[in-house]
């Protein structure tokens, strides 16, 4: 248990659906994370927030939607995605954004039908 | 292009044996580098980190090595144990910004 809590473990969901993603970390952190593993590739980094406030957005399409409501809570909404953002989405939290340690929840697996 | 590279995917090691997990990194910025550790459905979890101001870090089994002139970093465990068997990620980040992370190098330890 690493005091980051993703729900849920598993999504499979069509095109046109819109879902959620949610993360919660119980470690007091402020900046929390959403990053991208796709098979054999390395984690990519999606969105960074600190403090509440979104500092980074790498180039991310739209169809991704990130909430942060507090430190501690964080959202992706997901809206007409495509097979190929089939993928584990991780959420990860630190005591500050950039260069902090980061603590991994296990991962949203997502399937896109 | 990769910034972190993990040139080998995977590597299979007897149990007891050295595991020697290597990592290599293109910008000469990055100052501060994880290693973790990555079970099938589960998050990466935090193993050891070094700053570049030492050339060692050690943790009981697990030793971490920077060598800056060559941009190179490696991770030994020994002795390895079948528990060790995992995906392993190293990651760098240079003057406080986000870490970028390698692929991966997938270690089975066999008993």
């Amino acid at each position: 248990e690493t005091g980051v809590t993703q729900t849920p473990r598993h999504l499979v969901m069509g095109m046109t659906n819109k879902k959620s993603l949610k993360c919660e970390q119980h470690l007091g952190h402020n900046a929390m994370y959403w990053y991208k593993q796709s098979a054999k590739k390395p984690l990519e980094l999606m969105f960074v927030y600190n403090f509440k406030e979104q500092t980074e957005n790498n180039s991310v399409p739209s169809r991704f939607s990130p909430e942060c409501p507090n430190s501690s809570h964080l959202f992706l909404h997901l809206h007409t995605l495509q097979p190929e953002d089939s993928a584990l989405y991780l959420c990860a939290s630190s005591q500050a954004a950039r260069g902090e340690k980061l603590f991994f929840g296990s991962g949203t697996q997502l399937s896109v039908l | 292009d990769q910034q972190v590279k993990q040139n080998s995917p995977s590597l299979s090691v007897q149990e007891g044996r050295i595991s020697i997990l290597n990592c290599d990194y293109t910008n000469s910025m990055f100052d501060y580098f994880l290693w973790y550790k990555k079970y099938p459905a589960e998050g990466p979890t935090f193993l050891i980190s070094i700053s570049s101001i030492k050339d060692k870090n050690e943790d009981g089994r697990f030793t971490v090595f920077l060598n800056k002139s060559a941009k190179h970093l490696s991770l030994h465990i020994v002795p390895s144990q079948p528990g060790d068997s995992a995906v392993y990620f190293c990651a760098a980040s240079g003057y406080g910004q986000n870490f970028v992370f390698g692929p991966g190098t997938r270690l089975s330890v066999l008993p």
